[in-house]
């Protein structure tokens, strides 16, 4: 267990709608980033909060959107929703601001747009 | 833009034998490497990292070597076991940098 909780474990939806995907980090971690992995491509960064305030950002669509809260936990809001976004969505935490530190990844979220 | 890639999807061993799965980055500027581990279902898990400042490191029963001359980076796994088959990424970042991921390899070890 890496002590990064996502829920849900899965989500089907029908296309067009809008989903939220949770993330509770490590107890200590600051940081929280977001990843998108489907199946013909690897884990693809889609953006990261340090202690409330965003920090970087990837491959993001517009379409999506994150946020952190005081508590530290994430939020991923994933809206008007494609066939193409059915993938895994994994979250990780670290205790610094960059990635150049060991990150643990939540189990994910496994989203199914039909 | 720059990205870290794998040569073999694919890797088969038998149990027993030592894997090595490699990796070649094209960010000259990346100074800090991690291995992850995933099994199906689950998330990645981190096996061991290497700052550029190294060229080896050593885990329990894995090693990991540096290459900055041609920008390679290698997993080896000793006395693989079943419990070892799993996609394994390599990911680089280069100071505050974001891990940037390959697209992973599937060990498959056969008993």
């Amino acid at each position: 267990d890496s002590g990064v909780t996502q829920t849900p474990k899965h989500l089907i939806t029908a296309t067009g709608q809008r989903v939220t995907l949770r993330c509770s980090p490590r107890s200590g971690d600051l940081s929280v980033y977001w990843y998108q992995q489907s199946l013909d491509q690897g884990l693809q960064f889609l953006i990261q909060y340090y202690n409330g305030e965003e920090r970087a950002k990837g491959n993001i669509l517009e379409r999506f959107s994150a946020q952190q809260f005081p508590d530290l936990h994430s939020e991923l809001n994933l809206s008007s929703l494609e066939l193409g976004d059915s993938a895994l969505y994994f979250c990780a935490s670290s205790v610094s601001t960059g990635m150049n530190t060991e990150a643990f990844f939540g189990q994910g979220t496994r989203l199914t747009v039909v | 833009g720059e990205s870290v890639g794998l040569h073999l999807p694919t890797l088969s061993v038998q149990e027993g034998d030592n894997s090595i799965i490699n990796c070649a980055y094209s960010n000259s500027a990346s100074d800090y490497f991690i291995w992850y581990k995933q099994e199906s279902g689950k998330g990645p898990q981190f096996i061991i990292d290497i700052r550029s400042n190294m060229d080896k490191r050593q885990g329990q029963r894995v090693t990991v070597l540096l290459n900055k001359t041609v920008k390679h980076l290698s997993l080896q796994i000793a006395a693989t076991q079943p419990g070892d088959s799993a996609v394994y990424f390599c990911a680089e970042a280069s100071g505050y940098s974001t891990l940037t991921f390959g697209k992973g390899t599937m060990l498959l070890v056969s008993p």
